[in-house]
């Protein structure tokens, strides 16, 4: 089975601070994905990255970067965490679909951040 | 941007009971997946059901896909309450570098009532 795993359930920290959230994937997967989850909004994309250093902005990438320097491991970072960026965060993975086409995605338990 | 809208934003039934819900989308597409996802927990995916299907199934799962009327349903067949769960519908969208990202409806609102 595929397995993701996102570095923390719940996470609180203050208005200001740097934020890292850390997503790995057990399946050598080529794409991967950070949403945020609010309600009423749904999931929304921030970044993605199709491979090992590269990166592409999703809808909402303001205030948000990211970083996959290896294939399994893909990280989301907060620069300086802000009351708005209170939401659940989820990772996902997936193989890189032939042309024309996007796969299942594997997501991550997720990680509740609240900034105070 | 969404694309898939998801019908009814809420569904309660009774455990033994079908339930049915409604995914519409607004341009063409490759493929058209679903997606579970129990209270406070990442998805689960269920099926993916390609442009050139009609009907999918998967155990008690049954999946319908109208490309005329840009329109998917889902049916869930004796319910339990373990199906108790927002579902989620999500198509494709192709960006410049065409790579396929996928677009999200806001999701059903499954309860079944034990």
């Amino acid at each position: 089975d595929v397995k993701v795993t996102q570095s923390s359930r719940y996470l609180v920290k203050r208005t200001g601070e740097k934020v890292f959230l850390e997503c790995v994937q057990d399946m050598d997967h080529e794409n991967m994905f950070w949403y945020r989850q609010d309600p009423g909004l749904g999931l929304r994309l921030i970044y993605f990255s199709y491979d090992v250093k590269m990166k592409e902005k999703g809808d909402i990438p303001e205030g948000y970067s990211v970083s996959r320097e290896k294939k399994e491991r893909f990280s989301l970072i907060l620069e300086s965490a802000s009351t708005n960026q209170t939401s659940m965060y989820l990772c996902a993975s997936s193989v890189k679909g032939l042309a024309g086409s996007a796969r299942a995605q594997y997501f991550g338990p997720g990680t509740r951040l609240t900034v105070l | 941007s969404q694309q898939g809208e998801e019908d009814p934003q809420a569904l309660s039934i009774q455990e033994g009971e079908n339930a049915t819900m409604n995914c519409s989308y607004k341009t063409s597409i490759n493929n058209l997946q679903w997606y579970r996802q129990n209270s406070g927990r990442g998805l689960v995916h269920l099926i993916l059901i390609r442009s050139n299907e009609r009907e999918k199934h998967s155990g008690r799962l049954r999946v319908t896909l109208d490309t005329s009327k840009k329109s998917s349903s889902l049916l869930i067949t004796a319910s339990r309450a373990a199906d108790t769960a927002s579902y989620f519908c999500a198509t494709v969208r192709i960006n410049a570098g065409n790579n396929r990202k996928l677009i999200w409806g806001l999701g059903t609102s499954l309860a079944v009532n034990p």
